[in-house]
């Protein structure tokens, strides 16, 4: 079975745009989470979709945005970037049956760095 | 205070050597307690979950939770150059509509030398 996958690997802005990353989960996985990681804070919640819907959302600013389409491929946007904004974004999906230990399975990421 | 503090290390151990990985935590809301690998380039992966105060073994790897300390430790026995990681502990808690939010800490950094 394949594993998650995200596109682009790595990418390069500049401050102010705004970026679209990608994220294709494993067949059958319903939920897709969003994480942020950085050397200083680690690796943070974002938000959650699970049948397109929003289910979950960390404490990040509204430039923050995400959605899931019909086959739980999903999306995560970044608006007018920030210098703070240069991380490793990585998407996990699993199967979401509302249980506490839902193994999230992690994409490998997407290196952003904002200059 | 963060409701989840873990040493970022780095630690560099010889190999065979038992690691001891810990982190605290401060919200009584967490119901699952997990330990997740990362290799450098790559996405965490679970290694090991517990609910309960007490050890769970999975061959080489021991988790250990004290809720009354709000205290967790990964042991790895027997520590080899494959073992070199980031580990990341990371804690569930209920987040309404059926779902669970998964907070982590912030990795600590192994290097096992040969």
């Amino acid at each position: 079975k394949a594993g998650v996958t995200q596109t682009p690997r790595y990418l390069i802005k500049t401050r102010g745009q705004q970026v679209t990353l990608s994220c294709s989960p494993i067949s059958g996985h319903r939920s897709v989470s969003w994480y942020q990681q950085t050397p200083g804070q680690g690796l943070q919640f974002l938000f959650e979709y699970f049948s397109e819907t929003q289910r979950n959302k960390g404490n990040f600013p509204g430039r923050f945005s995400g959605r899931q389409f019909s086959n739980s491929r999903s999306e995560m946007n970044v608006s007018t970037l920030e210098l703070g904004d240069s991380a490793l974004y990585l998407c996990a999906s699993s199967l979401a049956r509302g249980r506490a230990i839902n193994e999230q399975f992690f994409g490998p990421g997407t290196r952003l760095t904002v200059l | 205070q963060k409701e989840v503090e873990q040493d970022p290390g780095p630690l560099s151990v010889p190999e065979g050597a038992i690691v001891s990985l810990n982190c605290t935590y401060s919200n009584s809301a967490f119901q699952y307690f997990m330990w997740y690998r990362q290799y450098s380039r790559k996405g965490p992966e679970l290694l090991m979950y517990t609910y309960s105060s007490g050890n769970k073994e999975d061959g080489r790897f021991t988790a250990q939770v004290d809720k009354s300390s709000k205290y967790i430790s990964l042991f790895i026995r027997d520590s080899q150059p494959s073992d070199s990681a980031t580990y990341l502990c990371a804690m569930s808690q209920p987040s309404g509509a059926g779902s669970y939010q998964l907070t982590f800490g912030k990795g600590t950094k192994l290097s096992v030398i040969p």
